[in-house]
């Protein structure tokens, strides 16, 4: 069975501060993909990255960056200088591929507040 | 180009009631999964539908139940409502592969049962 443990319910920091939301994943498969998504008030969920298990490599974008490490099964999120905007929920999300179809499974997520 | 569109936005019904959601998949997706998601929880999957299928179903009841249709449009069915069915439901779009693809989300349903 998948599962995805955010252990940071809640985060609060000062604004143009750095945060790193941790992500911890469970899977029996070899081949399975990971995704953070924002949740702002609105309630709309928006894609922020996905990354494939064979591709270790992180990923900067911006004032976000990923950290995969497939040994610690984590895939932590940090946002660089925070900003107000910035506050919302953030989900992890583990899929795998189980006979081509698509089971996606989400941690609970992490509040962000960002304090100007 | 249009993202996923979810209709209505909000909607009240009382216990025992029967309530069907809509969603519009952004253009050029063929797939589309549902979830709920409780106050404070993540989405939990609750079916995927594919070519006019159901899929993949999650750990929901048969009073939960869906369609696709032609155009890969989707409906959700609840029936028999409980208190507990209150919560955000979302649909994603995804284009059919070997699975991993990256879902979109709509806006999503806020239903509450009274």
């Amino acid at each position: 069975a998948q599962k995805v443990t955010q252990a940071q319910t809640e985060i609060s920091v000062v604004e143009k501060e750095d945060v790193t939301l941790d992500c911890v994943y469970e899977t029996r498969d070899t081949t399975y993909y990971l995704f953070w998504y924002k949740q702002p008030p609105s309630g709309e969920l928006v894609f922020l990255i996905r990354r494939n298990s064979f591709d270790e490599q992180n990923e900067i974008s911006g004032r976000y960056s990923w950290n995969f490490q497939k040994s610690t099964s984590s895939f932590n999120f940090t946002i660089t200088a925070s900003q107000v905007v910035d506050s919302a929920v953030y989900f992890c999300a583990l899929s795998e591929a189980q006979g081509g179809y698509q089971k996606v499974t989400f941690g609970i997520g992490t509040k962000l507040q960002v304090i100007p | 180009d249009a993202g996923v569109t979810q209709s209505p936005t909000h909607l009240i019904k009382t216990r025992g009631q029967q309530v069907t959601l809509r969603c519009s998949p952004k253009s050029g997706h063929d797939t589309v999964s549902w979830y709920q998601q409780a106050l404070g929880q993540g989405p939990q999957f609750i079916f995927q539908y594919y070519e006019e299928e159901e899929r993949q179903r999650g750990n929901f009841p048969d009073r939960f139940s869906g369609h696709q249709f032609p155009n890969y449009s989707s409906e959700l069915n609840v029936n028999a409502l409980l208190l507990g069915d209150s919560a955000l439901y979302l649909c994603a779009s995804s284009l059919q592969n070997q699975g991993g693809e990256t879902q979109y989300f709509g806006p999503g349903t806020r239903l509450l049962v009274l």
